[in-house]
């Protein structure tokens, strides 16, 4: 149980177009959704907290503009990496969680990169 | 990383040895966590030990927390080829359910 998948699992892009990474729990409600970057050899930074039907609240230093975060539903949320750079090339994890579990169940992440 | 660090950053051991990561964190927690992440993949789950516990062994693991320093370690015992992964601390604070990371440590078990 408590499944988290991501679609895609890779994708290759040129500059300027947006990107849109879906996360989604498979066999249970998530009350939370979190997404992550993670650069190569260094840790997963949070970006933002997303909860079905609200706005997601965005990590410092984190543009909300740039990335655009969609809860529509307890079972799905999306990120959209608009206008791409270099820059933004990464792995983007999303977790999952429900009200008063504990832990956070991972995606197996997105890898994005920016041509 | 927006919690703390971890060291060593790098470990390389021979397989049968035991393999020791510490992690320290800048805040008070509600619980800290360890997950593993193999290349490239996503992170699993090891173990979770709570703000008010300072043990806890699951198989081959064992974790230590010592709040009054925030920090935490996890021992791998009888380390496997299988259980090189990069490892990761993550300590939830109790506010908005968010995790955040240590700087991971690089485990490298040699057959």
């Amino acid at each position: 149980g408590a499944v988290v998948s991501q679609h895609p699992s890779w994708v290759i892009c040129k500059s300027g177009t947006s990107v849109k990474i879906e996360c989604r729990s498979l066999d249970f409600q998530a009350t939370t959704m979190f997404w992550y970057r993670q650069f190569p050899k260094q840790s997963l930074m949070l970006m933002a907290t997303s909860n079905e039907g609200s706005k997601a609240t965005y990590e410092q230093g984190v543009e909300k503009d740039k990335f655009l975060i969609n809860h529509a539903s307890l079972t799905l949320s999306t990120l959209t990496v608009t206008s791409a750079h270099p820059e933004d090339s990464s792995f983007y994890i999303c977790s999952a969680r429900v009200a008063g579990w504990e832990t956070q169940y991972f995606g197996p992440g997105t890898r994005l990169l920016v041509l | 990383s927006q919690q703390g660090e971890e060291d060593p950053q790098a470990l390389s051991i021979q397989e049968g040895e035991n393999a020791t990561m510490n992690c320290s964190y800048k805040t008070s927690i509600n619980n800290l966590q360890w997950y593993r992440q193999n290349s490239g993949r996503g992170l699993v789950h090891l173990i979770l030990i709570r703000s008010n516990e300072r043990e806890k062994h699951s198989g081959r693991l064992r974790v230590t927390l010592d709040t009054s320093k925030k920090s935490s370690s996890l021992l791998i015992t009888a380390s496997r080829a299988a259980d090189t992964a990069s490892y990761f601390c993550a300590t939830d604070r109790g506010t908005g359910n968010q995790f955040y990371f240590g700087t991971g440590t690089s485990l490298t078990v040699i057959p």
